[in-house]
């Protein structure tokens, strides 16, 4: 089992709508969770960080969090062509203070215009 | 947020010879950088965590002798790849770690693309 899994896609969405990205993590000590946008050729940008269960807005971005399933997903809404990228899962590797992050292979979004 | 430079941005060299990649936050100071590594298709896979002032820490299956890490200020990491091989050509990216800020929080560097002849 993979530390970190995402489903690799491509997720197509029309522009507007929502995409719903989702990761799941084996580790139940993971306390810190992230969502980074990397773009082709790029490195990663950090998007959204969420460390309690439940949900955290920022914009059109939502991150959920739900550790009893070891769940993590990202909500874009009104989607846009320009969040056409890679999204990457990221967990902390425990324990919590050495900084290390796990990341999942990533999914690719197409925003389709 | 906080600024991470890498350089260069890419490079081309011959199997066998040593290639130097250097990390710099450029306005704050990281007691702590990290160094990953991404294939095609691939996610970051983290090499190595880059003390300043002490020994970095490799994670399981890095040679310690081929990727060499000094993080010899606050603001400067490197990590050389000695006798590069082709199956060490990569998208080389490290991270930092700002203070007093949330300790999982990491700001990345543009990368470093290795192509190894």
């Amino acid at each position: 089992q993979k530390e970190v899994e995402q489903n690799s896609g491509p997720l197509s969405v029309p522009e507007g709508a929502i995409a719903s990205l989702n990761c799941t993590y084996s580790d139940r000590g993971s306390q810190s969770f992230f969502w980074y946008r990397q773009y082709s050729g790029k490195s990663p940008e950090l998007i959204m960080s969420i460390y309690s269960n439940g949900d955290k807005e920022d914009g059109r971005f939502t991150a959920q969090l739900n550790k009893a399933s070891q769940y993590v997903s990202l909500l874009i809404r009104d989607s846009q062509p320009s969040d056409s990228a890679t999204y990457l899962c990221a967990v902390n590797r425990p324990p919590s203070n050495t900084g290390k992050l796990i990341f999942g292979q990533g999914t690719t979004l197409q925003v389709k215009p | 947020g906080a600024v991470v430079s890498q350089h260069p941005s890419r490079v081309i060299c011959k199997s066998g010879t040593s290639v130097k990649i250097e990390c710099r936050s450029l306005d704050f100071q990281a007691t702590t950088m990290f160094w990953y590594r991404q294939f095609p298709k691939q996610s970051l896979m983290l090499m190595a965590t880059s003390n300043e002032g002490s020994k970095a820490t490799y994670e399981q299956g890095v040679e310690k002798d081929k990727f060499l890490i000094n993080h010899a200020s606050l603001t400067l990491s490197t990590l050389t790849v000695t006798s590069a091989h082709p199956e060490d050509s990569s998208f080389y990216i490290c991270s930092a770690r700002p203070p007093n800020s949330n300790q999982e929080t990491q700001y990345f560097g543009p990368g470093t693309r290795l192509l190894v002849l």
